[in-house]
């Protein structure tokens, strides 16, 4: 089946803006994670859903970064005010609930602030 | 919070040689995952395995949860196994991956 799909694949953006990025986990996954890689860096991670529970935003950076998931299902991650140290691919993963944990990443977004 | 460690950070190996990669984890984990990073950024499951022992094909990975390590083999290597293959761990139930830092390997023809 389809696997865990992110849009836009790339995004430019001027400092300041605000972006949104946006995940489709695979069909029936009811748990999803964001995570953010900056050049040459490890993962980090960023914030968890998991079905309607509250999410784990402990990994959140500031609060410029926000994220919401829709209907248990589509995630958007959107970072206001963009700075440049916020540049970094942003992957998305998901698994079939929290006693599964094997996670499944998506391609991720390559997100540029010039 | 648990620390991850991966050995060595880099190596570089001729084409049909084998190696070694070593992932240490500073508590008890519930969930180890291996993952190939490919030259596109792409992440790449290649074993969950929180314990015992997995083969696939030329990889295969073992883990002593016991003694908080798990070891990455990977056997006849190609120029296509190129990339970093990153260690993640969870300590418990639906808790985000802390992944270690990646072994970045290159393959030479």
């Amino acid at each position: 089946g389809a696997g865990v799909s992110q849009s836009p694949s790339n995004k430019v953006t001027e400092k300041g803006k605000d972006v949104e990025l946006r995940c489709d986990p695979i069909s029936g996954h009811t748990a999803l994670y964001w995570y953010r890689q900056s050049l040459g860096q490890g993962l980090e991670f960023l914030i968890y859903f998991q079905g309607n529970s509250a999410p784990d935003k402990s990994g959140l950076p500031s609060d410029r970064f926000s994220a919401e998931r829709t209907g248990g299902s589509v995630s958007t991650l959107t970072i206001q005010r963009t700075q440049q140290e916020d540049s970094a691919v942003y992957l998305c993963a998901s698994s079939y609930d929290s006693s599964s944990y094997e996670q499944y990443f998506g391609p991720g977004t390559r997100l540029t602030v010039t | 919070g648990i620390q991850v460690e991966q050995s060595p950070p880099d190596l570089i190996l001729q084409e049909g040689a084998n190696s070694t990669l070593r992932c240490n984890f500073s508590d008890s984990v519930n969930n180890l995952q291996w993952f190939h990073q490919n030259p596109w950024g792409q992440l790449i499951n290649l074993f969950y395995i929180p314990s015992g022992t997995k083969q696939n094909g030329r990889l295969s990975a073992t883990t002593v949860a016991t003694e908080r390590y798990s070891l990455l083999y990977i056997s006849s290597s190609q120029t296509t196994d190129s990339g970093v293959y990153f260690c993640a761990v969870t300590r418990s139930y639906g808790q985000n991956f802390v992944f270690g830092p990646g072994t970045r390997l290159s393959v030479l023809p």
